[in-house]
């Protein structure tokens, strides 16, 4: 069973509509990250959370949130998608004790029309 | 500026080459450095850490110059399945991990 696995895997949105993607690990790693993947710009950060009770904005939190339900569990949520926001989104872990090796899960396709 | 950049490629490259890739970082205040692995459609994977000292692991060679701020990572002895993209991470400290766009490799027969 894959250690890092997020739902859905690909999804098809219309502007305005509320979507969340989620993430789940079995790492029992106590950092976890969400980034967004576009074509030519690299992975880019969205939130990150070091711990259940700490949660970070990241580079481009802007029309995104997120939730930290469980140390094992990370959510991304998009309140009012737009099409500026169809990218491949990934989930990582990390712990602390390694050197931030961060491990992904293996993404979710998102098209917002 | 971006804080990390590479060469986006491709690099078409038959099988046997050995190829190079560099990967230069702004923030001299970088304190760990990474190569990942991504295959077409998938997630990124850790290929190898960097170290100050240089490190080698099979036909992979990595190596840090810090005066001039990059990175490098050297293939050998190439094979099919070594075409991927190879994404330059650095983490310049303070929770801030930035990954480079990525230089595509294509090893062919």
């Amino acid at each position: 069973d894959a250690d890092v696995t997020q739902t859905p895997r690909n999804r098809i949105t219309k502007t305005g509509k509320r979507i969340m993607l989620e993430c789940s690990q079995t790492k029992g790693h106590d950092r976890m990250y969400w980034y967004r993947q576009d074509p030519g710009l690299g992975l880019r950060l969205i939130y990150y959370s070091f711990d259940v009770k700490d949660i970070n904005k990241g580079e481009i939190s802007d029309g995104y949130s997120v939730s930290r339900q469980a140390q094992a569990k990370f959510s991304l949520s998009l309140e009012s998608a737009i099409p500026n926001q169809t990218a491949l989104y990934f989930c990582a872990t990390s712990d602390r004790r390694a050197q931030e090796t961060q491990y992904f899960g293996p993404g979710t396709r998102l098209l917002v029309l | 500026r971006k804080e990390v950049e590479q060469d986006p490629g491709p690099f078409n490259v038959p099988e046997g080459a050995t190829v190079a890739f560099n990967c230069t970082y702004s923030n001299s205040a970088s304190q760990s450095f990474f190569w990942y692995r991504q295959d077409c459609r998938k997630e990124p994977k850790l290929l190898m850490s960097v170290y100050s000292s240089g490190n080698e692991d099979g036909r992979f060679t990595a190596q840090l110059n810090r005066a001039s701020q990059y990175i490098s990572l050297l293939i050998r002895d190439s094979k099919l399945s070594d075409s991927a993209t190879y994404l330059c991470v650095v983490d310049t400290g303070g929770f801030k991990t930035i990954f480079g766009a990525g230089t595509r490799l294509f090893v062919k027969a």
